[in-house]
């Protein structure tokens, strides 16, 4: 069983619907937590990180994390065609050495116009 | 530079041979990272420098795998005797500092496929 579990997809909405995204993990020593998004034929791009349990917003995304059920999400509010991509969490512990990330498999979202 | 470059971006190696795959980071950054990413999956880890000095190898998948960053800036990543289980996208990250939070920003990956 591997560390962090996302589910691949795809996941196809149409435009202006709420998209849910998660992943759980087994590593409870995991703090922080990041999603990235990465469009074909590119590198990741940090979207939201977030320290220890709660919520953090910024503009149409929220990140969620909680600690107990070894949950994450990331929700992105009036999905638009630009937001088509696949989208992966990431963890990291202290104790795994600075930064020494643990990426999901990846859910491959499209939204149509 | 404006971002993490990384060449060459696409490599075709047949089986056997060696490659040299280059990071330049972004200018100042302190951390590079190495990640190896399979078709359909997340990034793997695979080593980390604090400038010149490899703090953590331990995601290379065999001594065939080495990396360096002599000069504390750019590095390669060198695979020996590629197999195809060798082909991925090899991406490099770097960041300001070694500190939690600070953002780690990706290069576009090298491309490599053994046949």
């Amino acid at each position: 069983q591997k560390e962090v579990e996302q589910d691949p997809g795809p996941l196809s909405v149409p435009e202006g619907a709420i998209v849910s995204l998660n992943c759980t993990y087994s590593n409870s020593a995991f703090q922080y937590f990041m999603w990235y998004r990465q469009y074909s034929r590119k590198g990741p791009e940090l979207l939201m990180y977030t320290y220890s349990s709660g919520n953090k917003e910024d503009g149409r995304f929220t990140a969620q994390v909680d600690k107990s059920s070894k949950y994450i999400s990331l929700f992105i509010r009036d999905s638009q065609p630009s937001d088509s991509a696949t989208y992966l969490c990431a963890m990291s512990a202290v104790n795994q050495g600075a930064q020494k990330l643990v990426f999901g498999q990846g859910t491959r979202l499209t939204i149509n116009p | 530079g404006a971002g993490v470059s990384q060449s060459p971006r696409y490599k075709v190696a047949k089986r056997g041979q060696d490659v040299a795959l280059r990071c330049d980071p972004i200018s100042g950054h302190v951390s590079l990272f190495w990640y190896q990413q399979a078709l359909g999956q997340g990034p793997e880890f695979l080593t980390y420098f604090q400038n010149e000095a490899q703090l953590d190898k331990s995601g290379l998948p065999s001594d065939r795998f080495f990396a360096e960053r002599p000069e504390g800036s750019v590095s390669t990543l060198k695979i020996q005797r590629t197999q195809q289980e060798d082909s991925a996208v090899y991406l490099c990250a770097s960041s300001f500092e070694h500190r939690y939070g600070n953002t780690i920003y990706f290069g576009e990956g090298s491309w490599l496929t053994v046949v």
